[in-house]
């Protein structure tokens, strides 16, 4: 079963604007992570925060992780049509298996 | 050359076949992962090794096996393909608990 719940499933924005997608999880955390997919491509990782962490910053990407509302939220700022992908949260659990499960996704489009 | 490679990168098959997909890594990663992608349901795991002798069941590992062969190479089979097995594979590689994974470029399988 999926940990991880993306919201909103898609996005549409115009360029230069600030995207912002959410994650909810369900259980305990090791780290949550971003994941970024071009259409039909590969995963490309794009942050991870620990469960101790509230904020992490990359280049115009800005992740926030709440654990006390098992939510995360990501921002890219100044958004460009490059941008343009859907965009997952996964999560790594507590349990000793280390497997890493993944959300549905957000679909995110850059509007020139 | 990518880090993770995988072939075929698509292949249209019919029902009861067999079919591999064949997976390799040059990042010297210990964990290998094979997922896949069905439109809107995200990432789900099949099976992924921690090393050439530990091999795991991941949430959909039924209709499916897989062999790793070495550390480099992780391979995943269709014992006799069914119709809704059609969808695009990924492996996946990683190295210690909980890190960022890093993906190939999937594997495009059709059953007809």
């Amino acid at each position: 079963s999926q940990q991880g719940e993306e919201d909103p499933q898609a996005l549409s924005i115009q360029e230069g604007e600030n995207a912002t997608m959410n994650c909810s999880y369900k259980t305990s955390i090791n780290n949550l992570q971003w994941y970024r997919q071009n259409s039909g491509r590969g995963l490309v990782h794009l942050i991870l925060i620990r469960s101790n962490e509230r904020e992490k910053h990359s280049g115009r990407l800005r992740v926030t992780l709440d654990t006390s509302k098992k939510s995360s939220s990501l921002l890219i700022t100044a958004s460009r049509a490059a941008d343009t992908a859907s965009y997952f949260c996964a999560t790594r659990t507590l349990n000793r298996d280390d497997k890493i499960i993944f959300g549905k996704g957000t679909r995110l489009h850059i509007l020139p | 050359d990518a880090d993770v490679t995988q072939t075929p990168r698509n292949r249209i098959t019919k029902t009861g076949k067999r079919i591999m997909l064949e997976c390799s890594q040059t990042k010297g990663h210990d964990r290998m992962y094979w997922y896949r992608q069905d439109p809107g349901l995200g990432l789900r795991l099949i099976y992924y090794s921690f090393d050439v002798k530990d091999i795991n069941k991941g949430e959909i590992s039924d209709g499916y096996s897989v062999s790793r062969q070495a550390q480099a190479k992780f391979s995943l089979s269709l014992e006799s393909a069914i119709p809704n097995q059609t969808a695009l594979y990924f492996c996946a590689t990683r190295q210690g608990f909980g890190n960022e994974q890093f993906f190939g470029p999937g594997t495009r399988l059709t059953v007809l």
